[in-house]
């Protein structure tokens, strides 16, 4: 089993719908989890950590499952801005080994 | 301001050349990283630094090395060995273990390396 796995997508979704990922993980260690967006030819940026109890910013909403090891990310009326990479992270707080899954493609369609 | 930064943007290499690239951080970040992404692929660790001095290889170190010599500075250098070198090199820093749970990372801008 990978240790960071996504969908890889592409996910085209009409402008204003909600969409959702999930990303599992192997590492039941495993105690930091992100979501990270990466626009085409740039380097990653965070979006949001994910904590235990969930946590929402704006249209964004994660949340994190140990049970299951999956983790997930909720946008709400969805921008044609929204039009990304979302990339799941783990760090593996043990060696600090932070490891990326391959991403999952957005496209918001007007 | 803080940050990582990456130098050079953009690298060309011709075949058989070694060709170092550079990240320095000013954010007094313990722990350093450096991946690799391919096109429309996620991102891939090659090495990576805890402390001062000591580093550990990800998962595909081969044809890479790197120092660890200042808290500031985590230098790559691929090598002739690496087959493949073309690609899209990211570095990133966070505080590692002692900053805590949730402690998350930033990248510097990323260097584009082609072999010509």
């Amino acid at each position: 089993r990978k240790e960071v796995e996504q969908d890889p997508g592409p996910f085209n979704v009409p402008e204003g719908a909600t969409v959702a990922f999930n990303c599992t993980y192997s590492n039941s260690a495993s105690q930091s989890f992100f979501w990270y967006r990466q626009d085409c030819r740039k380097e990653p940026k965070l979006l949001m950590s994910v904590y235990s109890s969930g946590n929402e910013d704006g249209r964004f909403t994660a949340q994190l499952n140990r049970a299951s090891q999956y983790i997930s990310l909720l946008i709400r009326d969805s921008k044609l801005s929204d039009s990304a990479t979302y990339l799941c992270v783990v760090n593996q707080n043990r060696d600090d080994k932070i490891i990326f899954g391959k991403g999952t493609r957005l496209h918001i369609l007007p | 301001d803080g940050g990582i930064t990456q130098s050079p943007k953009y690298l060309f290499r011709k075949e058989g050349q070694n060709v170092t690239l550079s990240c320095e951080q000013n954010l007094n970040h313990d722990a350093m990283y450096w991946y690799r992404q391919d096109p429309g692929q996620g991102l891939r660790l090659i090495y990576y630094s805890q402390i001062v001095n000591d580093f550990q290889k990800g998962d595909i170190a081969e044809g890479y090395s790197v120092s660890r010599e200042k808290k500031e500075s985590f230098p790559l250098t691929v090598t002739s060995a690496q087959k493949n070198p073309t690609a899209f090199y990211l570095c990133a820093s966070n505080f590692g273990q002692g900053g805590g749970v949730g402690t998350e990372a930033f990248f510097g801008q990323g260097t584009r390396l082609t072999v010509v």
